[in-house]
């Protein structure tokens, strides 16, 4: 079974622009949560889709915003993009069946903004 | 709100030391507690899970017991190895928080042959 595939893995961006992430969750999870982790504030919950509804939200400005597709597939965009939304960006899938599911990480997408 | 505190970093060990990662938790209701450890450039994976008090979850040599009573989900492992030297997480999710994750800060643990 694939694992949770995210892209770019890579992207350099300069402030006031804005940002499009993708995650592939694992075939048949319908749950994709976002999270941000810098060195100085850790791994922080930016937001959790489920079946295309947005089920849970962090504490992140509105310039951060998501959607789930009907496969799925999650996107997230940050909108007049920050220095300090330099971060690794993870994305998560489960099946959300029961309770304390496993979370499936993807590699992450390193974003630099300039 | 939830909060996970874990023992301060880094450490380093030489190989087949005991290994010691604390974790304490405070959460409104019955949380599941989980650690996941993430090497140099990837993601995070899961080591091990318990979903209620007095469980104990292990996997790959390590093992951490659900202490509700001290609010603690300690990490332990008898004899690390170097390809043990990874960040570790604690971390804890709420039923009613659906799949979200509240983590610790990470420890950045290195073993030394």
């Amino acid at each position: 079974k694939a694992g949770v595939t995210q892209t770019p893995r890579y992207l350099i961006k300069t402030r006031g622009q804005q940002v499009t992430l993708s995650c592939s969750p694992i075939s048949g999870h319908r749950s994709v949560s976002w999270y941000q982790q810098t060195p100085g504030q850790g791994l922080q919950f930016l937001f959790e889709y489920f079946s295309e509804t947005q089920r849970n939200k962090g504490n992140f400005p509105g310039r951060f915003s998501g959607r789930q597709f009907s496969n799925s597939r999650s996107e997230m965009n940050v909108s007049t993009l920050e220095l300090g939304d330099s971060a690794l960006y993870l994305c998560a899938s489960s099946s959300n069946r029961l309770v304390a599911d496993t979370q499936y990480f993807g590699p992450g997408t390193r974003l630099t903004v300039l | 709100g939830d909060s996970v505190t874990q023992m301060e970093g880094p450490v380093t060990l030489s190989e087949e030391a005991f290994l010691t990662i604390n974790c304490t938790y405070t959460a409104t209701g019955y949380p599941s507690l989980f650690w996941y450890v993430q090497y140099p450039g990837e993601g995070l994976q899961l080591l091990l899970k318990a979903t209620k008090a007095d469980d104990k979850g292990s996997n790959k040599g390590f093992e951490a017991t659900y202490r509700k009573e001290t609010t603690s989900f300690h990490l332990e492992k008898g004899s690390v190895q170097v390809s043990d030297s990874a960040v570790y997480f604690c971390a804890l999710s709420e039923e009613t928080s659906g799949s979200r994750l509240t983590f610790g800060e990470g420890t950045q643990l290195t073993v030394n042959p």
